[in-house]
């Protein structure tokens, strides 16, 4: 059975760092058959995707991101990361991490797992 | 970017009835390489992540029952729940994985009429 887990804080303050773990667990990431993702979503709003790591460290990023965001992995233990520069209340969103399907050579495709989500507020 | 753009925005069926979800994208997303459409199909429910229903437009994923069906090619796409049950009351999202960034639309809610 598939289970990513998100932890992290719940509060980060405006121009902080918002940084959050997602550990994965009966998928190995070194196996290099997936991606691994992060999504946000604001309250009442839709799906936003953030990136995707690999396991050799290889990165795509949403560009809308792209000069804030740092998605890093640790296969030892089998988790990845996330970190947001610069927040503001514009990023408080349920954040997700996912396994993303690999279609070869390269090509992302769609997500099978989720965590259940955290709650990231941004707020003084 | 790929604009998703999902309609309704809300629907409210009668139980054991059909709902019909449409989602549109901006440029087709029929993969040459592959000869499949690259859309995917999520179910959300309050609380709770969002579950992989439907990918490659028509594929169920595992465990999904077949009350749940998926089509169209191109730009255009449908969800259709064949039988409404009260445990399919969630938002529907679809998502396109054609070209980076990956997209998804704003979600259509469904609801017991």
């Amino acid at each position: 059975q598939v289970h990513l887990q998100e932890s992290g804080p719940g509060l980060v303050k405006p121009s902080q760092t918002l940084s959050l773990t997602c550990n994965v667990s009966g998928s190995s990431i070194s196996s290099g058959s997936h991606y691994w993702s992060w999504v946000r979503q604001p309250a009442g709003k839709g799906l936003e995707w953030i990136g995707r790591i690999y396991a050799s460290g290889s990165i795509n990023y949403n560009p809308s991101f792209k000069s804030r965001i740092i998605i890093s992995v640790d296969t030892s233990k089998n988790q990845f990361s996330l970190k947001l520069t610069s927040v503001a209340a514009a990023d408080t969103a349920v954040y997700y991490c996912a396994r993303l399907q690999l279609q070869l050579p390269r090509t992302e495709c769609h997500f099978d797992y989720w965590g259940q989500g955290i709650l990231v507020t941004v707020s003084s | 970017d790929i604009v998703m753009t999902q309609s309704p925005d809300s629907l409210a069926v009668s139980l054991g009835e059909r709902a019909t979800i449409n989602c549109k994208s901006s440029q087709t997303i029929l993969s040459t390489s592959f000869n499949k459409n690259c859309l995917a199909w999520y179910q959300q429910k309050p609380g709770q992540p969002p579950r992989l229903l439907i990918y490659w437009a028509s594929t169920r994923a595992s465990g999904v029952p077949d009350r749940f069906s998926g089509g169209g090619s191109g730009t255009d796409f449908t969800l259709t729940i064949s039988s409404l049950q009260a445990e399919d009351v969630a938002v529907y999202s679809c998502q396109q994985y054609h070209t980076s960034p990956l997209t998804f639309g704003g979600g259509t809610k469904v609801e017991i009429k």
